[in-house]
């Protein structure tokens, strides 16, 4: 079935440093992809989106671009602060556009 | 605009009891979801609601029943609370046929179960 590959394990990085977080998507159909984000003790809420080959979403300093040809929306982030810690999961729509297929997240920590 | 309000936020339950998880969204979306989220596991879709009157299962259906009692409301209920359904549920919604529709999230129920 359709299904989202994150890179495994937290990631720990120091204030203003890069962020790159890996997501690989199953190629079946044309799907939407999404980055959501979950801060301490809250739901999840969109952090950007991408609904064909090419497209770049951003949001807050985040970008992911929506490549095809490597079945890759990996989320990057220039310089983070401490506020941008929290989970954040890649998705693909699935079933028709009705429904979501979530990866397993990855804890991000910034430090100081 | 208060989006997709879940109650109750934290609940504890003996093996056994059967209790009611409700969801209510006001940005009259005609679809609704029901996920658990458990450590390592990301989000695992229940049972989903495309549309007012249809519900199907989704991925880990086993234990739970839902109503989609009007547009705005969805429930979920566990007939026999087990342990092993011991997790924090996320209700959302989204409008559907609109590619690239996102789904908006509720707070969550921080469900035990003893």
């Amino acid at each position: 079935g359709d299904s989202v590959t994150q890179m495994e394990g937290p990631v720990t990085l120091s204030e203003e440093a890069f962020l790159t977080i890996n997501c690989t998507y199953t190629a079946t159909g044309y799907p939407s992809l999404f980055w959501y984000v979950q801060y301490p003790g809250e739901g999840l809420q969109l952090l950007l989106k991408a609904t064909k080959a090419d497209d770049k979403g951003s949001n807050k300093g985040f970008e992911a671009t929506y490549r095809k040809e490597t079945t890759s929306f990996h989320l990057e982030k220039g310089s983070v602060q401490v506020s941008d810690s929290a989970v954040y999961f890649c998705a693909r729509t699935t079933g028709g556009n009705n429904r979501l297929a979530f990866g397993k997240g990855n804890q991000v920590v910034v430090i100081p | 605009n208060a989006g997709v309000t879940q109650t109750p936020k934290f609940q504890v339950l003996k093996t056994g009891q059967s209790m009611t998880l409700q969801c209510a969204q006001d940005m009259n979306h005609n679809s609704m979801y029901w996920y658990r989220q458990d450590p390592g596991m990301g989000l695992r879709l229940i049972y989903y609601s495309a549309s007012e009157g249809t519900t199907d299962k989704g991925e880990v259906p086993n234990g739970y029943n839902v109503s989609r009692l009007n547009k705005r409301e969805f429930s979920l209920r566990l007939e026999s609370a087990a342990p092993s359904q011991t997790s924090v549920y996320f209700c959302a919604s989204s409008e559907s046929g609109v590619k690239g529709n996102e789904q908006f999230f509720g707070p969550g129920t921080r469900l035990t179960v003893l």
